[in-house]
Order: C-alpha cells, then structure tokens, then sequence
C-alpha cells in the first residue's frame, strides 16, 4: 500500500497570512500519462470532508483561489494564500493511483 | 445539485450484519464509480471500498480489512448505492460515508454512523 505522510500534525495559524501542509508518498503519484493522483480534502468541525484540490494542482468546483496545490511525484503542498476563520479544520491529502485509496493522518489547522 | 444520503446506521452487536443505503440525487449513479470511506470516531479517514461504474460492469474492490465481510452493491432504478456489512467487529465502528469517485472524491454525503458493541 502506498503510505501518505502528512506535516506538520498541528498547525496554528494567524488570520490574514500564509499557511502551507505538506504531504509525501512513499512511491510516485505520477502517472504515464502526466497527472499526479494526489487530492487534498478539508473536514471542517462536525462536518463531511469536501474536496479541495484533485490531480496534484487543480481547484475543485467553488473552492476559493487562496487555495492552491502543488508538487510532483512523491512531494506534494497545500498552500492558502491568506487564512481566514472558515479555513478551520482537519486537512487530509490522499492518493488514487492505485487501490487500496490511501489518506494522511491530517493536519489540523486551528486559529492562533 | 448533487447529494448523497446515507442511512441505516446504527448499534450492532459483533458478529452481526448491518445494510447501508446512499440515495443519490442531481446526477446519474450509474455513469459513476462510488466509493465508500470510514472514520473511526475521533481519527482519520480510512476508504472502504468502491464499485466501479456501469461502463465497467460494476467490478468491485475492497480493502483488506473488509474484503469478504463486506459487500458492495447498486440499484439503478432507486438511484442508491448500499453497503452490506457483515461479521461485524468492535474496529468497524465508525461514521461511514457514500462518495462520488469524479475527479478526485467530489461529492460526500453527511455520513451515518454504525457503533459495533456488545
């Protein structure tokens, strides 16, 4: 099975600055034919977890653009731009290229 | 708009069998592969299982933990997607949740929550 591994745990955070969530696989997400089988999800308190980022960089539908995704192969980052409240919660990133689906253990992110 | 409901949730003892039912709305079930996702209360996430779509026969795959206990199925007519869970243990206690496998897992329902214990 493919072992996702987030960072860092916990991450406090100050409304209005920047905020970054690492997540690395112990193989490749590359695919052959170019797409990183990499999804970033946010579970907000009480909540389902919504989809945030699918293939490695693209935003879901309705996801605002302070959220951005990056990286290739085994390297992977969530960034938002500028933290507001709403942005509480537990991130989890997760894998698709092959079965079983594997997911981060999450980072959860709360206001300082 | 697309939704995803679960239901049939519930205490259990060990051993016992549980059904679940997703009753899918605003898109075509069928055209879709569907997956299911667990979480243990208070820990992360933990997928289940998945049927692929009709296009691929409906094939479908589960993880280690469940493989032979627990079993997939659809009925394209109600638009729903069901969970079979059987020999039930203490570890399957969780909030289960029906997902749309679109474009990474895009469309969640709210859970429903199955506590297995005597």
């Amino acid at each position: 099975d493919i072992v996702m591994t987030q960072s860092p745990f916990s991450l406090p955070v100050t409304p209005g600055e920047p905020a970054s969530i690492s997540c690395r696989s112990s193989q490749s997400l590359l695919h052959s034919n170019g797409r990183n089988y990499l999804n970033w999800f946010l579970q907000r308190p009480g909540q389902s977890p919504q989809l945030l980022i699918y293939s490695g960089s693209n935003r879901a539908s309705g996801v605002p653009d302070r959220f951005s995704g990056s990286g290739s192969g085994t390297d992977f980052t969530l960034k938002i731009s500028r933290v507001e409240a709403e942005d509480v919660g537990v991130y989890y990133c997760m894998q698709t290229l092959q079965l079983p689906r594997t997911f981060g253990q999450g980072t959860k992110v709360e206001i300082k | 708009e697309v939704q995803l409901v679960e239901s049939g949730g519930g205490l259990v003892q060990p051993g016992g069998s549980l059904r679940l039912s997703c009753a899918a709305s605003g898109f075509t079930l069928s055209d879709h592969y569907m997956d299911w996702v667990r979480q243990p209360p208070g820990k992360g996430l933990e997928w289940v299982g998945r049927s692929r779509n009709k296009v691929n026969s409906y094939i479908t795959e589960y993880a280690a933990s469940v493989q032979g206990r627990f079993t997939i199925s659809r009925d394209d007519s109600k638009n729903s997607l069901y969970l079979q869970m059987n020999s039930l243990k203490t570890e399957d206690t969780a909030v289960y949740y029906c997902v749309r496998a679109a474009a990474g897992l895009d469309a969640w329902g709210q859970g429903t929550l199955v506590t297995v214990s005597s």
